[in-house]
């Protein structure tokens, strides 16, 4: 079955720039998209087909998807995108999440 | 403005079968384009896709839980529901329901429900 990895955390400071991956065989012939999900919320999508942000969500989120890794960019970070985040893709019709990134700002 | 409500007993006995009702509002299943899916999330960790169907009655499911699973649609009261036999601790999670967005092979969940804790337990 197919496999979406993320690394489990990742910290940034505010005001940096903070890069999330997702890994998985030939991805990028894929389309991903991630969601944001905040202590005891249920999840938001933030971008979808790869790279396209739903009307609400700033645009300091951005995505990309090439080769085998998605990649979820926020910039200028701010304590308040402090969150889990998750990619997901659809193969062989399946839905398929990654594993989750733990965002930490400090 | 769409909305999704889950609701079913919020505990259930092993062995016995799990039931939950997704309630739509602001907008008729019957008469979009969209597929309405089902996403558990077990206490501390991530998530997982259970199954998702349109309102004609196709289904998609987790391979791992299709065995178990039936998801079917009552559009009469614009309903989908989720029922999951042979229940045991490690179905104890939170149910989430959600607009499923499948356009070949471009999908996505929007928006989601409140979701509802369902635990395994005798």
């Amino acid at each position: 079955s197919y496999e979406l990895a993320q690394p489990p955390s990742v910290s940034v400071s505010p005001g940096q720039t903070a890069s999330i991956t997702c890994s998985g065989h030939k991805l990028g012939n894929k389309y991903a998209c991630w969601y944001q999900q905040k202590p005891g919320q249920s999840p938001v999508i933030i971008i979808y087909q790869d790279s396209k942000r739903p009307s609400g969500i700033p645009e300091r989120f951005s995505g990309s998807n090439s080769g085998n890794t998605a990649t979820l960019t926020i910039s200028g970070t701010q304590a308040l995108d402090e969150a889990d985040y998750y990619c997901q893709a659809w193969d062989s019709s399946t839905v398929v999440f990654g594993g989750g990134t733990k965002l930490t700002v400090l | 403005q769409l909305q999704l409500q889950e609701s079913g007993p919020g505990l259930v006995k092993p062995s016995e079968t799990l039931s939950l009702t997704c309630t739509v509002s602001g907008a008729s299943i019957s008469s979009s384009s969209y597929y309405w899916g089902w996403i558990r999330q077990p206490p501390g960790k991530g998530l997982e896709w259970i199954g998702s169907i349109f309102y004609s009655g196709t289904t998609y499911s987790n391979p791992s839980l299709k065995s178990r699973l039936t998801i079917s649609v009552d559009s009469s009261k614009n309903q989908f529901s989720l029922k999951l036999s042979s229940v045991t601790a490690a179905d104890t999670a939170v149910y989430y329901c959600a607009r499923h967005h499948l356009v070949r092979d471009m999908n996505w969940f929007d928006p989601w429900g409140q979701g509802t804790l369902v635990t395994v337990s005798s």
